[in-house]
């Protein structure tokens, strides 16, 4: 069974710094591109990020540019996304999500990251 | 970047209606478009991938149609567990865009 499971979500205060992280299992994580997502509480959907199966090429949605950085760790089937610089707009649920083209899909359940003063 | 235009943002529906959502792109995408559905509280699933690729599961009440800019999720017969929020999703270029959604209600 495809399981994606995140952590490192937090409440934590304008220009601070987290790591998100989320744990793969259930499939070939090292041939599976992967994405993250997020959702403002009430609000859409925003892909944010995204990284190639063995780490070298990486995409990220404008409004993070600069500030967050997607990384992976293939031998512990390990998603990270390091988020510098804070923004109060930046308040989510951050879901991990494999490729969204193909014949399977799976998002985990979702980590609650909080900008707040 | 590629702007998705998904229309009506918000429709009320009746069990067993027809129901149409169309997501419209600033630019043409060949076929890569996702169409999602999320109820309160849960995760986004996905419904189909490819425009028109019904994802495994999923039941033949839905279908996907279209290509370029123009894109089209049907349900077929609206059933209690179809009201929901549904979103499209481009993944032809970077970065990845999805629509604003829309929310299907009861009548």
């Amino acid at each position: 069974e495809v399981q994606l499971v995140e952590s490192g979500g937090d409440l934590v205060q304008p220009g601070g710094s987290l790591r998100l992280s989320c744990a793969a299992s259930g499939f070939t994580f090292s041939n599976s591109w992967m994405n993250w997502v997020r959702q403002t509480p009430g609000k859409g959907l925003e892909w944010v990020a995204n990284i190639k199966e063995d780490g070298s090429k990486r995409n990220y949605v404008d409004s993070v540019k600069g500030r967050f950085t997607i990384s992976r760790d293939n031998a512990k089937n390990s998603l990270f996304l390091h988020m510098d610089s804070l923004r109060v707009e930046d308040t989510a649920v951050y879901y991990c999500a494999t490729p969204f083209g193909g014949s399977w899909h799976q998002w985990g359940q979702g980590t609650l990251v909080t900008v707040s003063s | 970047d590629i702007q998705m235009t998904q229309s009506p943002s918000a429709m009320s529906a009746s069990i067993g209606d027809r129901v149409t959502i169309t997501c419209r792109a600033s630019q043409g995408i060949n076929n890569d478009l996702v169409w999602f559905h999320q109820k309160p509280g849960k995760v986004p699933k996905r419904l189909i991938y490819s425009a028109s690729s019904l994802q495994s599961g999923v039941p033949s009440r839905f279908s996907g149609s279209g290509s370029g800019t123009e894109f089209t999720l049907t349900i077929s017969s609206l059933q209690p567990e179809d009201f929901a929020t549904y979103y499209c999703l481009q993944r032809n270029s970077h970065p990845f865009t999805f629509g604003g959604g829309t929310k299907v209600e009861i009548k």
